[in-house]
């Protein structure tokens, strides 16, 4: 099956700073990549589709200038969390499709803790 | 908008089966998908419908029917590793977001 990364795992920092959050396509080229959070015992909540070289398509509700994402290349694409605070701590997981499959294959999550 | 209505919670023994129902409101209906997310990991593929019916795979089955919007998973044989939340998800075409129920943690006892 399709391979998707996510680095790091875990993070902890500091509220105020800003955390960077990678995922990769690494036996595929993927034009769209999907953003989730996660909180504990819930639902995936999608945040945003990562659209390559072009602006990132963000849900209702979700700040576009808190969460920055960066989809520079077809096998990468990139979250900030800008300007952190505890209540951004979160399982974020980033996730991918093959082109013409209707799975989608996700990353192993990034769990953020803001102090 | 979209909502998918799941069971919160089931439980079983080992060797059992297990049925999870999922009810969904949607527009642009393509598919129903299921997932399987032990406690710290991340979601894993388990079945896609987009025609009525049902689709085997080993110990687990997904119904769907698109007259009703509604659709089901069935865990087969239940193992102890089976343990875990399950979520149905709605999707566009291939290549789109998938938006999730809200999960049903199963929880299998020996």
């Amino acid at each position: 099956g399709a391979v998707v990364s996510q680095h790091p795992s875990w993070v902890i920092c500091k509220s105020g700073t800003s955390v960077k959050i990678e995922c990769r396509s690494l036996d595929f080229q993927a034009t769209t990549m999907f953003w989730y959070r996660q909180f504990p015992k819930q639902s995936l909540m999608l945040m945003a589709t990562s659209n390559e070289g072009s602006k990132a398509t963000y849900e209702q509700g979700v700040e576009k200038d808190k969460f920055l994402i960066n989809h520079a290349s077809l096998t990468l694409s990139t979250l900030t969390v800008t300007s952190a605070h505890p209540e951004d701590s979160s399982f974020y997981i980033c996730s991918a499709s093959p082109p013409g499959l209707e799975k989608l294959f996700f990353g192993s999550g990034t769990q953020l803790s803001v102090l | 908008g979209q909502s998918l209505e799941q069971p919160s919670e089931v439980t079983a023994v080992e060797g059992a089966i297990v049925q999870i129902n999922c009810t969904y409101q949607t527009s642009g209906f393509y598919g129903l998908s299921w997932y399987q997310q032990h406690d710290g990991g991340a979601p894993t593929f388990l079945s896609y419908n987009a025609l009525d019916g049902l689709e085997e795979t080993g110990r687990f089955s997904s119904f769907l029917s698109r007259s009703d919007s509604y659709g089901y998973l069935l865990l087969q044989e239940l193992q102890m590793k089976d343990s875990a939340s399950y979520f149905c998800a709605v999707g566009g075409q291939a290549g789109t977001a998938l938006i999730f129920g809200k999960g049903t943690t199963l929880s299998v006892s020996s």
